[in-house]
Formats: C-alpha cells, structure tokens, sequence
C-alpha cells in the first residue's frame, strides 16, 4: 500500500529555516520522481520543485529557487525540502507526491501526502 | 510561464447534472493536461492525465477533453462525492502549473 508520511512543518520566524521529510512506504522511492507541492490557506496548489526519478535532475518554482533544496534518501526511502530564508507568504501546506509513472520524469502525481503545515510568522 | 485559466470559478449543480469544466492554457501545451480533485482538508487526487486518460481506480463518469490551449473535464452524472475543487495542471513545460481550480458545490 503506498503511503507518503510529511513531517517537519512548524511555525517559523521570518528569514529562519526549515526542513520538511516525505517518507515513503509500499514503492521504491528511488525509482521514482518526486514533488512538493503547497497549498497556502484558502488558496490554490502551486507546484514548488521537483527531483528526477534518479536524481540527476533538480527543478525549482521561481518563488522559491535559491532558497529551496530538493533532496532524496533512497537508503531511508525519504524524500526532503531544505527551506531558507523563509518569507511569510511560504505559508502553507507542503504536500509531497509520487511521479505516476516509474523510471521516468511525467510530472504528475498518482499519490500524494496528507501534508505538513508551514506557518511563517514573528 | 504557462498561465492555466480555468472557468467557471464556481458552478453550482445537483446531484445527477452534468458538470462541464474548462482550462485554457496561455500556450499550447500539446496534450499534456492532468485534472486532479480535492475534497476540503485532503491532498489531491489524480483523475485524469495528458487530456483525457482516467488514472486507475476513476469512474467512467468522469472524462476529459482537448488539446493545445482548451481542455475540457466532464462529470457526466453528479454523484454525492463529487462536489470538491478541481485543478487542471500542466507538464508540457517548466515551470509545472497549476490552474486556480473550480469548485463544484451543491446548488
């Protein structure tokens, strides 16, 4: 049964940083790409970054290149975002999600998190 | 960026009508359009990928339509579970985008 499990979300200040963690159960992570996804409150999905089924690649939202680090353990089967100098409007839920299809890059995603809520605030 | 606009915003239908969802890309973005549906407090749900292919597991009431810039998702007979949002996205180019979603309620 594939799960994805999201931990790491928190109330931040401003300019502080963060870690989030997706671990995943019942597939192989790293036979797949990966995604973050978030959700501000009320608001639509806005994709975030994206790792390539075997790491090769990295790509990045506008709103977040620079700031925001995508990463993989596939020894832990864990899927990571490393955020810094975070801003008020990083407000949201980050979701992560599975790539459909594996041993490719399709850029949409079959299963997804429950999500983790990232508050930032003073 | 490849802007997705998806009409209506809100559409306000009974159960058992037929619900008609439209995304229009501010550049052709081939086939390569994917509906999702979320329900309030879950993730999303994939229903239908590059246009008009039913990810598994998703009723035959729901199908998709198009190419290049105007797609369309259709419900063909509302059932109780299906008022939620819907999103288009699309994976033609980066950035991956999303549309601003049309929540179907109950009228």
């Amino acid at each position: 049964q594939v799960q994805l499990v999201e931990s790491g979300g928190g109330v931040v200040q401003p300019g502080r940083s963060l870690r989030l963690s997706c671990v995943a159960a019942g597939f192989t992570l790293s036979n797949c790409a990966m995604t973050w996804v978030r959700q501000a409150p009320g608001k639509g999905l806005e994709w975030v970054a994206v790792i390539s089924y075997d790491g090769s690649n990295e790509y990045y939202a506008e709103s977040v290149k620079g700031r925001f680090t995508i990463s993989r353990d596939n020894s832990k089967n864990t899927l990571y975002l490393q955020m810094k100098s975070l801003r008020a409007e990083d407000t949201a839920v980050y979701y992560c999600a599975r790539d459909a299809r594996p041993y490719g890059d399709y850029h949409y995603f079959d299963f997804w998190g429950q999500g983790t809520l990232v508050t930032v605030s003073s | 960026e490849i802007v997705l606009t998806q009409s209506p915003a809100t559409l306000s239908l009974s159960p058992g009508e037929r619900a008609t969802l439209s995304c229009r890309a501010s550049q052709s973005v081939s086939s390569y359009l994917v509906w999702y549906q979320q329900k309030p407090g879950q993730a999303p749900r994939l229903l239908i990928y590059d246009s008009s292919n039913r990810a598994t597991g998703i009723p035959a009431r729901f199908s998709g339509s198009g190419s290049g810039t105007d797609f369309t998702l259709t419900i063909s007979s509302l059932e109780p579970e299906d008022f939620a949002v819907y999103y288009c996205q699309q994976r033609s180019n980066w950035p991956l985008t999303f549309g601003g979603g049309t929540k179907v309620e109950i009228k």
